[in-house]
């Protein structure tokens, strides 16, 4: 099984900055990456698929990057609404494996 | 517009079967195009697969759960089914239903239901 791996566990940073999260997959995944974001009491929402395609109606200051086994999510500038909890999953192989989470907290 | 919605008890006494029925509107489940779902979070924890099935009725299972877990699909009423049997309290989560979309590198958990809390007590 491809064991995913964020970090931080916890990003804490300021409304209108960026942030950064990280994913490291065990092995290669090649760009089967997806990025899903979920607010407390709600169900995840995909955000980015295939590493860096942002899935419909997501904002343009969600970005992704990577292949392999090393993979970024990038929000340009945070907004409120952003603050969550972010998970990624490989889909490289059967039936798929997410991360543990990052949480964004307000600094 | 899509949606799911889980239906089902919220709690279920330990060694008996938890049932859950996803509705799916908005949308065919026997488009060729989607894998549907199940996965759980516990609370305050991470995601876990479940299971996953293709119109056909094709399944799909995490092989730690698969001695337990059965899902179903009903194309004549739109739905999709989970059975868990032998319950315990490790099984109190809450449990979404989601449909996948299919794409060259594999499958995506595109939309997803609201979820609903099963609770294993006595």
């Amino acid at each position: 099984e491809i064991v995913m791996t964020q970090s931080p566990a916890t990003l804490s940073v300021s409304p209108g900055e960026r942030a950064t999260l990280s994913c490291r997959a065990s092995q290669s995944v090649s760009s089967n990456l997806a990025w899903y974001q979920q607010k407390p009491g709600q169900a995840p929402r995909l955000l980015i698929y295939g590493a860096s395609t942002r899935a419909t109606g997501i904002p343009a200051r969600f970005s992704g990057s990577g292949s392999g086994t090393e993979f970024t999510l990038t929000i340009s500038s945070l907004q409120s609404e952003d603050f969550a909890v972010y998970y990624c999953q490989q889909y490289n192989n059967w039936p798929g494996t997410f991360g543990q989470g990052t949480k964004l907290e307000i600094k | 517009q899509l949606q799911l919605q889980e239906s089902g008890p919220g709690l279920v006494k330990p060694s008996e079967t938890l049932s859950l029925t996803c509705t799916v509107s908005g949308g065919s489940i026997s488009s060729s195009s989607y894998y549907w779902g199940w996965i759980r979070q516990p609370p305050g924890k991470g995601l876990e697969w479940i299971g996953s099935i293709y119109y056909s009725g094709s399944t799909y299972y995490n092989p730690s759960l698969k001695s337990r877990v059965t899902i179903s699909v009903d194309t004549s009423k739109n739905q999709f089914s989970l059975k868990l049997s032998s319950v315990t309290a490790a099984d109190t989560a809450v449990y979404y239903c989601a449909r996948l979309m299919i794409t060259f590198g594999g499958v995506i958990w595109a939309e997803w239901g609201q979820g609903t809390l099963v609770t294993v007590s006595s």
